[in-house]
C-alpha cells in the first residue's frame, strides 16, 4: 500500500518549453503533496506545498510564475515548469501524505529533468 | 529555525564492518524523524521512523536507529556493512502534518 507514482521519469525538454510533472497516489487519498527539488550530489528542497483545491503554499525564493502546482484532486498534484531554462535542470521527487492522518509521507520516485 | 544537521558527508566502511551514521535535529519539540536511502538516480526508500515510544527503532535491511532526546540525536547503525549498502543517506525530521526537512546528505562507500 501507499504507493507514489510520478510521470514522466525521465524528460528532455528544449529551453523555453513548458514541462508538466504529474505526482499520484495510487492507493489512498492525499489531501496534502509536496515537491521537493534535488541538485545533483545534494539533498531535498521543499519547493512547496500543495493542498487539495486550494492555492499551493511556495518556499521563499521559489518562482511561484513559474513553478505552477495544481492539486484538483485528491490523488493528483501536478508541477508544471514554464520556459524551462538549463538551470531549472534538476531531479523533482513529489511526496503524499494520506488524508486519514499520520506524519509518514510517501515519495514518488522521482521526475529528471534536464533542459537542453 | 528548524534543521537536520547530519555532520559526515562521505564515510567508507569496509564490507563487514560496522555503521554509524550521524543526525542531530534542532526543533522546538521532538519532532518525528526519519532516515531514508537513496541509490542514485534513485526515489528516497525509507528505513525506518520514529514516532515516540522505545527509542530503539528497528528498520528494513539490518539498519536500527536510537533516539537521544538529550543528545537531539538520531543515529543511525548497523552491525556489518554489505557492498550493496553502499548508497546516499538522509535523515529527515517533520511535525505532524508538515513537510520534511531533511539534512545534506551523507554518503556511504564500502570498501572491500
Amino acid at each position: 500500500g501507499a504507493v507514489v507514482s510520478q510521470h514522466p521519469s525521465r524528460v528532455i525538454c528544449k529551453s523555453g518549453t513548458s514541462v508538466k510533472i504529474e505526482c499520484r497516489s495510487l492507493d489512498f487519498q492525499a489531501t496534502t503533496m509536496f515537491w521537493y527539488r534535488q541538485f545533483p550530489k545534494q539533498s531535498l528542497m521543499l519547493m512547496a506545498t500543495s493542498n487539495e483545491g486550494s492555492k499551493a503554499t511556495y518556499e521563499q525564493g521559489v518562482e511561484k510564475d513559474k513553478f505552477l502546482i495544481n492539486h484538483a484532486s485528491l490523488t493528483l498534484s501536478t508541477l508544471t515548469v514554464t520556459s524551462a531554462h538549463p538551470e531549472d535542470s534538476s531531479f523533482y521527487i513529489c511526496s503524499a501524505r494520506d488524508q486519514r492522518g499520520g506524519s509518514e509521507q510517501y515519495f514518488g520516485p522521482g521526475t529528471r529533468l534536464t533542459v537542453t | 529555525a528548524q534543521s537536520v544537521t547530519q555532520p559526515d558527508i562521505h564515510i567508507t566502511v569496509s564490507e563487514g564492518a560496522s555503521l554509524e551514521l550521524r543526525c542531530n535535529y534542532s526543533y522546538g519539540a521532538t519532532p518525528y524523524l526519519f532516515w531514508y536511502v537513496q541509490s542514485p538516480g534513485q526515489g528516497l526508500q525509507l528505513l525506518l521512523k520514529y514516532f515516540s515510544g522505545d527509542t530503539l527503532v528497528q528498520g528494513i535491511k539490518g539498519f536500527e536507529a536510537e533516539f537521544k532526546r538529550s543528545q537531539s540525536s538520531f543515529n543511525l547503525r548497523k552491525p556489518s556493512v554489505h557492498w550493496s549498502d553502499a548508497a546516499e543517506y538522509f535523515c529527515a525530521a517533520n511535525q505532524a502534518g508538515t513537510a520534511l526537512i531533511f539534512g545534506k546528505g551523507t554518503t556511504l562507500s564500502v570498501s572491500s
